[in-house]
């Protein structure tokens, strides 16, 4: 079954350095979203991206943070200047359409920030 | 208001037992989901539902749509213990695109 593929599965950097997560959407699919789960919170949404531009975004995601779909395949997220509470786990979905279709999750990347 | 609401916190139950846990919003929602997710894992979707009112199975899972489209269920039947997890209802909120999370159920089975 297809799946939604991201790497790397754990980055620890440095407090102020920049970072990229980095994602492959399931092929076939249009839509593509960051979230952010803090240890033991509940799953955030981050943004959506469709077209090659971003549908919609939360109040979290601030000018820290940017996407971008460098190629066919790939879709990253980008922080720039990282802070201690940057540390969480980011999960990519993606999903056929944008509304009211199951988005499939990746396994996730664990930032660390010390 | 597009909050969603999630109870119980958690659950901790014999194996065999059934499980139930719900999701509100005092908002209305066009889609619910449900999803698993497990230690080092992402959620993975378990039951979608579209049309309120409706009423689907997956396995010993089942759900179901609100009629005031303000809720939802999910009922675990004879539980076993790979069941074991946080389950997390999401929707997508009338009024806007993108997908809302509850807190999640931390289900636990105790053999």
């Amino acid at each position: 079954e297809p799946e939604v593929t991201q790497t790397p599965s754990h980055q620890v950097t440095q407090m102020g350095q920049e970072v990229i997560l980095r994602c492959v959407p399931i092929s076939n699919h249009l839509y593509f979203y960051w979230y952010r789960q803090i240890l033991g919170q509940k799953v955030e949404f981050l943004v959506s991206f469709y077209n090659n531009e971003i549908s919609e975004k939360s109040e979290i995601f601030d000018d820290q943070f940017s996407v971008e779909r460098p190629d066919g395949s790939n879709f990253t997220l980008k922080i720039r200047s990282t802070k201690l509470e940057d540390s969480a786990m980011y999960f990519c979905a993606s999903s056929e359409a944008l509304r009211n279709q199951p988005q499939h999750f990746g396994d996730g990347t664990r930032l660390s920030i010390l | 208001g597009q909050q969603l609401n999630q109870s119980p916190q958690s659950m901790f139950i014999q194996e065999g037992e059934d499980v139930s846990m719900n999701c509100t919003s005092s908002s209305i929602f066009n889609t619910w989901l449900w999803y698993k997710q497990e230690p080092g894992e992402g959620p993975v979707l378990l039951i979608a539902l579209y049309k309120a009112g409706e009423l689907t199975s997956n396995g010993r899972l089942t759900a179901q749509f609100g009629i005031t489209r303000k809720d939802s269920f999910l009922n675990i039947s004879a539980s076993i213990p790979s069941d074991v997890g946080i389950y997390f209802c999401a929707g997508h909120p009338r009024t806007n695109n993108d997908m809302r999370f509850g807190a999640g159920t931390r289900l636990t089975v105790k053999p």
